[in-house]
């Protein structure tokens, strides 16, 4: 119930193409779905995020899909570049007071070109 | 600047030593998060710290200990109990409360030889 899925584990785009990468989760309880980019040797960051009461954010390339029914979000890089050749985590709050986040077990993007 | 300071970047234990990775955030943020990174596992908590000299154990705190006895430094201590502690270790913080995700430290990775 506490994991988040995330697929697919390695991801190779040409440059300008539109990069997707998928979570789904089981816990209903969850109100927070982050995600994350990271570069090899360094921390993750965030990179957009969005609670359930909305469908679709966006910011700038980056876009989450959400649909609560399904309890699925993804992310899509839209005009991907080589610069976005990184791994990417999605994650999920489990709604108590202690904001911990349940991580999915990431994906490498390439972007070629 | 504000931010989270992993230290040292890399290190080297022996096996039976303990070894202690220091993370200082100066962000005046409550909570604070240390989390496991493995090739293709994503992020796994080990600790996490919501007030000071309180903790509580993540998913996989066996071998591992903290402590919170001031609000900005949560150091982890990577006992020899901990029967593979190769790995990087990543050190975050988050103001309750907020919206926002976590804020990262760069990231300590730990070798036994």
């Amino acid at each position: 119930q506490q994991q988040v899925k995330q697929s697919p584990q390695s991801l190779i785009v040409q440059k300008g193409g539109i990069s997707i990468i998928n979570c789904a989760y089981e816990n209903t309880a969850f109100d927070y779905f982050p995600w994350y980019q990271q570069f090899p040797g360094k921390g993750p960051a965030l990179l957009i995020a969005i609670r359930p009461d909305v469908s679709e954010k966006k910011e700038g390339r980056f876009t989450i899909s959400f649909n609560k029914s399904a309890k699925q979000f993804s992310l899509h890089i839209m005009d991907s570049q080589p610069g976005d050749s990184a791994t990417y985590f999605c994650a999920a709050s489990i709604g108590d007071s202690s904001y911990k986040l349940i991580f999915g077990s990431g994906t490498r993007l390439l972007v070629r070109p | 600047d504000g931010g989270i300071t992993q230290s040292p970047k890399y290190l080297f234990r022996k096996e039976g030593q303990n070894v202690t990775l220091s993370c200082e955030q100066n962000l005046n943020h409550d909570a604070m998060y240390w989390y496991r990174q493995d090739p293709g596992q994503g992020l796994r908590l080990i600790y996490y710290s919501q007030i000071v000299n309180d903790f509580q154990k993540g998913d996989i705190a066996e071998g591992y200990s903290v402590s919170r006895e001031k609000k900005e430094s949560f150091p982890l201590t990577v006992t020899s109990a901990q029967k593979n502690p190769t790995a990087f270790y990543l050190c975050a913080s988050k103001l309750l409360g907020q919206g926002d995700g976590y804020t990262f430290g760069s990231g300590t990775r730990l070798t036994v030889v």
